[in-house]
């Protein structure tokens, strides 16, 4: 079965500093991988989406990410640090043996963003 | 509105009492989708909902939850005699259709608590 691994529960940086937010995902077939931010006491909002085309996927508000099939790792960037970045942030894999887009999330790591 | 929606925002009951969550999902999406998501357990998926198909509940914890979708649209989720570990916020999303390239859209939830 598919998963993903976030490692860290929680990131620090400071604001203008590069965000990394790591992801490893275990697949036995070409995955489909997304990122969520979740802002406090909201739903899911989708960052991004990898679907087996460009391995460097861009999203929104200035994130993107990188399909390295050799490290099983899709790991989240953003260049410069902004306060309103501060949220959870969830990865995931779609279990495709279903047939339908069931989402497995990691565990979730927490951003902080500090002045 | 435009987004997908959950009521009540907020719901506190008694252990042995039943429950009853509502998602009205995003107007033309056949396809959708129930989490939970808890301290212990992280997100976790319930149940799909694709058009007039019989849904996938491969994700419900036991048999006191179950859920329905009338008519194509609103679906209410139900939690019969709740236990403490079923306080959880239960998240609601929808998607066009249920492929891996239909982005789910996800409402802000319904957090339960069970004293």
């Amino acid at each position: 079965a598919q998963s993903v691994t976030q490692l860290g529960s929680h990131v620090s940086v400071s604001e203008g500093a590069l965000v990394l937010l790591r992801c490893n995902y275990s697949s036995s077939v070409p995955p489909y991988l997304f990122w969520y931010v979740q802002y406090p006491n909201q739903g899911l909002q989708l960052l991004l989406k990898y679907t087996s085309a460009a391995t460097l996927v861009k999203g929104i508000n200035g994130f993107e990410a990188e399909f390295k099939k050799s490290e099983t790792s899709f790991h989240l960037t953003k260049p410069s640090a902004h306060m309103s970045d501060a949220a959870e942030y969830f990865c995931a894999v779609s279990d495709e043996g279903t047939g339908f887009q069931k989402l497995v999330f990691g565990t979730g790591t927490r951003l902080l963003v500090s002045p | 509105g435009a987004g997908v929606s959950q009521s009540p925002s907020n719901k506190v009951t008694e252990k042995g009492k039943d429950v009853e969550l509502r998602c009205d999902p995003i107007s033309g999406h056949t396809a959708l989708y129930w989490y939970r998501q808890s301290l212990g357990q992280g997100l976790e998926f319930l149940i799909y909902f694709q058009g007039n198909s019989a849904p996938d509940k491969s994700g419900l914890p036991s048999d006191r939850f179950s859920a329905e979708r009338t008519g194509g649209s609103v679906s209410t989720l139900t939690i019969q005699r709740t236990q403490q570990e079923d306080s959880a916020v239960y998240l609601c999303a929808s998607s066009p259709g249920g492929g891996s390239n239909q982005p789910q859209h996800f409402g802000d939830g319904t957090r339960l608590s069970i004293l």
